[in-house]
């Protein structure tokens, strides 16, 4: 069966530079989330996208941002890096109304 | 949401029951209790979910006390690779919207040899 799919699945990025990540839910699925692990912490809440429109937002920085697209695949801008954002990024689909999310692999960023 | 609270870590045997609990007295009638599970920096994975009556699936039992202020999430026969860190979650189901999972600290589930 078809799974989310998150690219790239590692990433190295200096101090100030952008970052773009990208997510590919599930065929059919209409509901993307976003979510950041930091080194030893539990995965927090960034976004969420339901039908390309902005769901709910968590303690995502402003210097994020993130948007789902016709095809509902999504992605996370992510500028003036800091070594705080160095994280696994984990993006979940879902179908609204559904009770499950089906998490991707993640994708590891590096910000040195 | 309402918060949960669980034990940090727990052991167990392979090949025995794992009976993991979590507390949340503050749960209200709309709000599921929710099961998660994350093997070491994988994506999580949904085990199991309920409102009120017992659950059980190819994964795990879920019990709910009757006042639903408690649960236990039930692996019957733990294997090595049952080994990771499980979230018990309560959210509500709102249709027409996304409902974000919100990530306590989790029990560390270590089985044993």
């Amino acid at each position: 069966a078809a799974g989310v799919i998150q690219s790239p699945r590692h990433l190295i990025k200096e101090k100030r530079e952008t970052a773009t990540l990208k997510c590919y839910p599930i065929p059919r699925h209409d509901t993307v989330y976003w979510y950041q692990q930091g080194p030893g912490q539990d995965p927090q809440f960034l976004i969420s996208f339901y039908e390309k429109m902005q769901s709910d937002k968590g303690s995502i920085p402003d210097r994020f941002s993130a948007q789902q697209f016709s095809d509902y695949h999504s992605e996370l801008n992510m500028s003036s890096l800091e070594l705080g954002d160095s994280a696994l990024y984990f993006c979940a689909s879902s179908l609204v109304g559904q009770p499950e999310q089906f998490f991707g692999p993640g994708t590891r960023l590096t910000v040195l | 949401d309402a918060k949960t609270t669980q034990p940090p870590s727990m052991d167990c045997a392979e090949g025995r029951a794992a009976n993991l609990p979590c507390n949340h007295s503050t749960i209200s009638g709309n709000e599921y209790v929710y099961w998660y599970r994350q093997i070491h920096s994988q994506g999580p994975q949904y085990i199991i979910h309920g409102l009120k009556n017992n659950e059980t699936n190819e994964m795990a039992s879920l019990i709910i006390t009757e006042d639903r202020k408690s649960s236990t999430l039930i692996l019957p026969h733990a294997t090595l690779r049952d080994t990771a860190v499980y979230y018990c979650i309560v959210r509500g189901i709102n249709t027409g919207t996304a409902s974000k999972l919100t990530f306590g600290t989790g029990t560390r589930l270590q089985v044993t040899l």
